[in-house]
């Protein structure tokens, strides 16, 4: 059973440009969740989106963006980059039923660079 | 705001021994509890979950659940070199985002 993948799995981009990252979560898995990750501030929330829907939003600026299509695919998108936005992009699908999750399972990550 | 709290450690313990790994949530409401594993330079992996009070065995790992406390840990007995990585204690309730914490630091010496 395929796993979570994501692409692109480095990234190096300059400030000011946007960068659009994309995930396939594990089939049947219709909820999938964006995280970013770095090092002081650990793992935190973006979005996350079931059925095409965005059901729930972490505390970031709007230049973070995302949706999700009919077969499950996920995209986020950071528009005017910034040197903070440097960090482990992780998405990760669950298996939920109604309401509950069931945990998630992660991808690899993209590793974004800001220079 | 939703917080989830873990002692960022690290925390050393020689192999064979008891690692007990702790948790405190702030949402009296959260329903399931999750404690995942990443290995520096990896994705976090799922090892535990639990919903219900009291203990949840699996091997070598035990999650131990109080709500009434707020509290979630996780033991691992007969600790390995292999287990030295960072536990990321994660929370939520029906319908909302996971919250994680910020993770404590495991390692294992042989």
């Amino acid at each position: 059973k395929a796993g979570v993948t994501q692409t692109p799995r480095y990234l190096i981009k300059t400030r000011g440009q946007q960068v659009t990252l994309s995930c396939s979560p594990i089939s049947g898995h219709r909820s999938v969740s964006w995280y970013q990750q770095t090092p002081g501030q650990g793992l935190q929330f973006l979005f996350e989106y079931f059925s095409e829907t965005q059901r729930n939003k972490g505390n970031f600026p709007g230049r973070f963006s995302g949706r999700q299509f009919s077969n499950s695919r996920s995209e986020m998108n950071v528009s005017t980059l910034e040197l903070g936005d440097s960090a482990l992009y992780l998405c990760a699908s669950s298996l939920a039923k109604g309401q509950m999750s069931y945990g998630y399972t992660f991808g690899s990550g993209t590793r974004l660079t800001v220079v | 705001q939703k917080e989830v709290e873990q002692n960022s450690g690290p925390l050393s313990v020689p192999e064979g021994a008891i690692a007990s790994l702790n948790c405190t949530y702030s949402d009296r409401g959260s329903q399931s509890f999750f404690w995942y594993r990443q290995y520096s330079g990896k994705s976090p992996e799922l090892i535990m979950f639990i919903y219900s009070n009291g203990d949840k065995e699996d091997g070598r790992f035990t999650a131990q659940l109080n709500k009434a406390s707020q509290y979630v840990s996780l033991l691992i007995r007969d600790s390995q070199p292999s287990d030295s990585a960072t536990y990321l204690c994660a929370v939520n309730q029906a319908g909302t985002a996971l919250i994680f914490g910020k993770g404590t630091t495991l390692s294992v010496s042989s």
